[in-house]
């Protein structure tokens, strides 16, 4: 598979549970990046990793949001407590290159997040 | 703060129509812009990367345009399909930043 992956595809938790979500990129990409889309809405950035280096944070992202990257591989998103609010597809996307920004992303399917 | 505004939000055409999507950005300080289709309920297809210095890409029935200086950005679909129906994305990666700051989209429907 040279796609981004992510899983779940879809998750329906009840307010205030906790959820984690994860992203394998493609494997010779550097970069990796979190975003979040409401209905109607373009995608919002979250969060950057650059190898395991987590290099830019929105202001979207709250306390109760983390991400990791580890090894600079795949890659997690937790959410802590959530809210209604939180419903949302969560993507993930990679991009490659060595050197500046003039390289294509690639976007996974998405984790469709439902807090009842 | 980069803006990004896709005119229009819907469209309806009769198949083999060739349209235009149009794209605007308020900061022309941008290293690329890029094309997206997103399929109800799915992620997004790269179409189209436009690099600053460049003026245009093309791929297939698709062409996009950059105007940097105007902050404007076109793409041009030729003799539209059904299998075309989907949302089309616009986002720009300023020089102030990684992310990709993306518009609301237009919603194409293409009828047989």
């Amino acid at each position: 598979d040279t796609g981004v992956s992510q899983d779940p595809r879809h998750k329906i938790t009840k307010r205030g549970q906790n959820v984690t979500f994860r992203c394998d990129p493609i494997s010779e990409h550097n970069r990796l990046y979190w975003y979040r889309q409401t209905l109607g809405q373009g995608p919002e950035f979250l969060t950057y990793f650059q190898n395991e280096a987590q290099l830019e944070k929105s202001r979207l992202l709250s306390d109760r949001f983390s991400a990791e990257r580890p090894k600079g591989s795949f890659s997690t998103l937790e959410i802590q407590r959530t809210e209604q609010g939180d419903s949302a597809m969560y993507l993930c996307a990679s991009r490659g290159g060595s050197s500046g920004l003039n390289y294509g992303y690639t976007f996974g399917s998405g984790t469709r997040l439902t807090v009842v | 703060k980069q803006e990004v505004t896709q005119i229009p939000a819907a469209l309806s055409v009769p198949e083999g129509e060739n349209l235009v999507l149009n794209c605007s950005f308020t900061d022309s300080a941008i290293y690329n812009l890029q094309w997206f289709r997103q399929d109800p309920g799915k992620g997004l297809t790269s179409l189209l990367l436009i690099q600053s210095s460049q003026r245009e890409q093309t791929s297939g029935r698709l062409n996009a345009s950059l105007d940097k200086s105007s902050g404007r950005s076109t793409l041009y679909i030729a003799a539209s399909q059904p299998g075309d129906s989907a949302t089309y994305l616009c986002a720009v990666t300023s020089n102030s930043g990684y992310a990709l700051n993306f518009g609301k989209g237009t919603s194409l429907l293409v009828t047989p």
